[in-house]
């Protein structure tokens, strides 16, 4: 299995909300991150996991807030959201984190704050 | 810091052209260089990928060199399909970047009937 998972597809919230996004690999990797792409752009790297620790933060707003409760699980929990967060969620695992190591990308999650 | 630098689009070429798309990099010590490709609606795949100089990337008739000398990686693909239509972005990770992907801006390839 060399797929990453991103659930749900598609997300509409509010900017009380409060949503999860989900993100699942069962290739062994201990790497894992979170990425923010707005349209025409590159992504921008959010937050990155080690061995299920946090090991980058890429100084992200507080109404992110990731969680890795296993090595094949990753989630992002968001509260509060502005519309200017509206973006496609990627989430990728490598099998550590090291350069010569290429990484995984999911599907990603479609994320409209109105 | 480390960098890449990409030719920006859009690229608009007729199926079976030759496809050049020029990616420079800035990086310290010896950095791994990849190029993603992301279809429209889609998240990124991995297309080829190099880690040492003079390594050559190769998959899908799409092929990149690791060029030390010239600090370069550019994407070939010698006749292009209409299923190529993408974003194509080169990026590299380097002890620099504590192994995170560095992306250039991505370059929009549409390539026409």
């Amino acid at each position: 299995d060399t797929e990453v998972t991103q659930t749900p597809k598609h997300l509409v919230m509010g900017m009380t909300n409060k949503k999860s996004l989900k993100c699942e690999q069962h290739m062994g990797h201990r790497a894992m991150y979170w990425y923010k792409q707005k349209a025409k752009k590159p992504p921008e790297l959010m937050f990155v996991y080690s061995y299920e620790k946090l090991s980058i933060n890429e100084s992200v707003p507080s109404r992110f807030s990731p969680e890795c409760p296993n090595s094949s699980l990753l989630n992002l929990h968001l509260h509060a959201l502005q519309p200017e967060d509206s973006a496609l969620y990627l989430c990728a695992s490598s099998q550590v984190q090291a350069g010569y190591n290429e990484q995984f990308f999911g599907p990603g999650t479609r994320l409209t704050v109105l | 810091g480390d960098s890449v630098t990409q030719m920006e689009g859009p690229v608009t070429l007729s199926e079976e052209a030759c496809l050049t798309i020029n990616c420079t990099y800035t990086a310290t010590g010896y950095p791994s260089l990849f190029w993603y490709v992301q279809y429209p609606g889609e998240g990124l795949q991995l297309l080829l990928k190099a880690t040492k100089a003079d390594d050559k990337g190769s998959n899908k008739g799409f092929e990149a060199t690791y060029r030390k000398e010239t600090t370069s990686f550019h994407l070939e693909k010698g006749s292009v399909q209409v299923s190529d239509s993408a974003v194509y972005f080169c990026a590299l990770t380097s002890g620099g970047s504590q192994g995170n992907l560095i992306f250039g801006k991505g370059t929009k390839l549409s390539v026409k009937p």
